[in-house]
């Protein structure tokens, strides 16, 4: 079974110009999450899809990030314009739903994006 | 809200030698409590994880105990190697498991030949 993928691997982009990510998730899973961790600092939190619905969004820092889900299937997350301090390491993560009181989130390799 | 605190890092020690990365979280009730890990070039994978007070989660040789009295979830291993060398993250959900991951800022650990 394929893990999470994410792509590009590696970004670097000029403030201002407009980035975007996008994540696949394990097949059938519903639950999909983006992270990010910023200069070294710990992995927070920015939005939860169930399906192509947005759950939660709280983490989302400004309105220059968009995510989408069309379909329910593989996200994006947009960045426009980019500002320096977006730099850092974009996760992704997904969650099935079949049972029990707990459902482990699997986590892509991660986007790096470098804003010059 | 939700916080999880680790110690800093980077931790270096040699192969064979005791390892301790402490970890302590604060939440209402009784989180799920995990250690996830970052290996070179690679993404986050789960190490192990404790859903209930005094639970014992153990992987690789790795071992933390939920500890509600402390609210701490220490992680341990008796004789790390090369290739434990990576990035661990102490990290929490609410009870249930359906909400977002709360990370703690990670520690690099480093072993040297």
């Amino acid at each position: 079974e394929a893990g999470v993928t994410q792509f590009p691997s590696h970004s670097v982009i000029e403030k201002g110009q407009t980035v975007t990510l996008r994540c696949d998730p394990i097949s059938g899973h519903d639950n999909l999450y983006w992270y990010r961790r910023v200069m070294g600092k710990e992995i927070k939190f920015l939005l939860h899809f169930v399906k192509e619905s947005k759950q939660d969004e709280s983490g989302m820092p400004n309105n220059r990030f968009l995510a989408e889900r069309t379909g329910g299937t593989y996200s994006t997350l947009k960045v426009q314009p980019a500002e320096l301090e977006d730099s850092g390491v974009y996760f992704c993560a997904s969650r099935g739903v079949t049972g029990g009181n707990y459902n482990e989130q699997f986590f892509g390799p991660g986007t790096r994006l470098t804003v010059l | 809200g939700n916080s999880v605190t680790q110690m800093e890092g980077p931790v270096t020690l040699s192969e064979e030698a005791f390892l301790t990365i402490n970890c302590t979280y604060t939440a209402t009730g009784y989180p799920s409590l995990f250690w996830y890990v970052q290996y070179p070039g690679e993404g986050l994978q789960l190490l192990l994880k404790a859903t209930k007070a005094d639970d014992k989660g153990s992987n690789k040789g790795f071992e933390a105990t939920y500890r509600k009295e402390t609210t701490s979830f220490h992680l341990e291993k008796g004789s790390v190697q090369v290739s434990d060398s990576a990035v661990y993250f102490c990290a929490l959900t609410p009870a249930g498991g359906y909400q977002k991951v709360t990370f703690g800022t990670g520690t690099k650990l480093q072993v040297i030949p």
